[in-house]
């Protein structure tokens, strides 16, 4: 099993739709979650941190579910500057003072004109 | 003024071979790393430095070999390269006095051997 699942998409959606990726971790001892993107033969950027309170930044909410070990990413009013490959991220247990991150291999999403 | 640059950005070579990849972050970040992302675009770390000291090693052949000058380079060398190390290498750094979850990527290095 994966550690950290998620469905490969695409996901095609017209612009100003809402979006929805999910992704769930197998680690029961991760401590942070992160979604980061990654556009096309680039390299990822970190999009937002996860809480356990779940957390907003513009047009993104992020929440997390630690009983179902699943993480969500929810986008409204989608752009075409959206469409990118969304990587989920599970930080492991502290390990000589340094997390190792876990990558999911990513949801690709095409937001079309 | 690139924050995380590694060179080459690509790199095409016969197996066999023993190439390097080079890495450097001008942020004073204290942790770098290297990670593979396979065809399959899974993202694996490899290694990961703090300050000079090896500090996260995972399962790689010992044909990998990191090596960190000082805390704003990590270079990557890799003996007798073979068809299986085709992939995207990142190298990445993090800020001090965190847990290492803000990675800042190089634009990677596209390894193709042949």
């Amino acid at each position: 099993r994966k550690e950290v699942e998620q469905d490969p998409g695409p996901f095609n959606v017209p612009e100003g739709a809402t979006v929805a990726f999910n992704c769930t971790y197998s680690n029961s001892a991760s401590q942070s979650f992160f979604w980061y993107r990654q556009d096309c033969r680039k390299e990822p950027k970190l999009l937002m941190s996860v809480y356990s309170s779940g957390n907003e930044d513009g047009r993104f909410t992020a929440q997390l579910n630690r009983a179902s070990q699943y993480i969500s990413l929810l986008i409204r009013d989608s752009k075409l500057s959206d469409s990118a490959t969304y990587l989920c991220v599970a930080g492991g247990p502290m390990d000589t003072g340094r997390r190792a991150l876990t990558f999911g291999s990513g949801t690709r999403l095409q937001v079309q004109p | 003024d690139t924050a995380v640059s590694q060179t080459p950005k690509y790199l095409v070579t016969q197996m066999g071979n023993d190439k390097s990849i080079k890495c450097e972050q001008n942020l004073g970040h204290d942790t770098m790393y290297w990670y593979k992302q396979d065809s399959k675009k899974f993202l694996k770390i490899m290694f990961s430095y703090n300050n000079k000291e090896l500090i996260i090693n995972e399962t790689v052949p010992n044909r990998f070999s990191p090596k960190s000058p000082d805390k704003a380079h990590l270079n990557l060398h890799i003996n007798s390269l073979e068809l299986g190390d085709s992939a995207v290498y990142f190298c990445a750094s993090s800020p001090p006095g965190g847990a290492g979850e803000k990675l800042f990527f190089g634009s990677g290095t596209q390894l193709s051997v042949l």
